[in-house]
């Protein structure tokens, strides 16, 4: 069964201070691993898609990384405004749905 | 507008009402989702539809029952719900369930069952 973990469940940066979240996965083979960001009260908002081993994708502080068996998602000199749950999803090659992990709740304090 | 749109953005509701979740996508998309997100819980997938057509129930209880009339709309019909279908109400949209591309999503509807 394809499972999706993500660590650690809680998260608390003093701004600027550098991180990383990881999202580990157990699917047999991968057809593509997305990353989102979810705000309370608002659904979740896509950041990245990462679909082979190596792969890495940025925008502005975040950087995704993915490797056989996780992916990271770094987040350098984080401000207030990155504060939100960051959920991870993987596509099983021969499936068509989505498996989500349970999210890494972000707080960055200023 | 652009993205996907749900309405409403709340509903409480007694357990004997009935009521409809409606989602639009302005994406272009053929495949859109349901799914539940409950406190402390991953998401979890309820229904797709791909071109229209229902692929997929993810043995939801039939007092949840679909209907996708295009490929831009999508309702949720509700009825004699129990209290812990209390969750927020997402739905998603995306190319096609079978390209890897990525699911977009709307804001939910947050729903509360008295």
């Amino acid at each position: 069964e394809d499972q999706v973990t993500q660590s650690p469940e809680a998260l608390r940066l003093q701004e600027g201070e550098s991180s990383s979240l990881n999202c580990s996965y157990t699917v047999s083979g991968l057809r593509g691993l997305f990353w989102y960001r979810q705000d309370p009260g608002k659904g979740p908002e896509f950041l990245f898609t990462l679909y082979s081993a190596g792969e890495e994708k940025e925008k502005e502080r975040l950087k995704a990384t993915l490797t056989k068996k996780e992916s990271f998602l770094h987040i350098t000199a984080p401000k207030p405004e990155d504060s939100a749950t960051y959920l991870c999803a993987v596509q099983a090659p021969y499936g068509q749905n989505f498996v989500f992990g349970p999210g890494t709740r972000l707080s960055v304090l200023p | 507008e652009t993205g996907v749109t749900q309405t409403p953005r709340h509903l409480v509701m007694g357990m004997t009402n009935k009521k409809s979740l409606k989602c639009e996508q302005h994406l272009g998309h053929n495949a859109m989702y349901w799914y539940k997100q409950s406190a402390k819980k991953p998401l979890e997938l309820m229904f797709v539809y791909n071109f229209k057509e229902q692929t997929e129930n993810n043995s939801v209880p039939s007092r949840f029952s679909p209907e996708c009339p295009n490929s831009s709309h999508l309702f949720l019909h509700l009825h004699t719900l129990q209290p812990e279908d209390s969750a927020l109400y997402l739905c998603a949209s995306s190319q096609a369930t079978g390209s890897n591309q990525p699911q977009h999503f709307g804001d939910g509807t947050r729903l509360s069952i008295l």
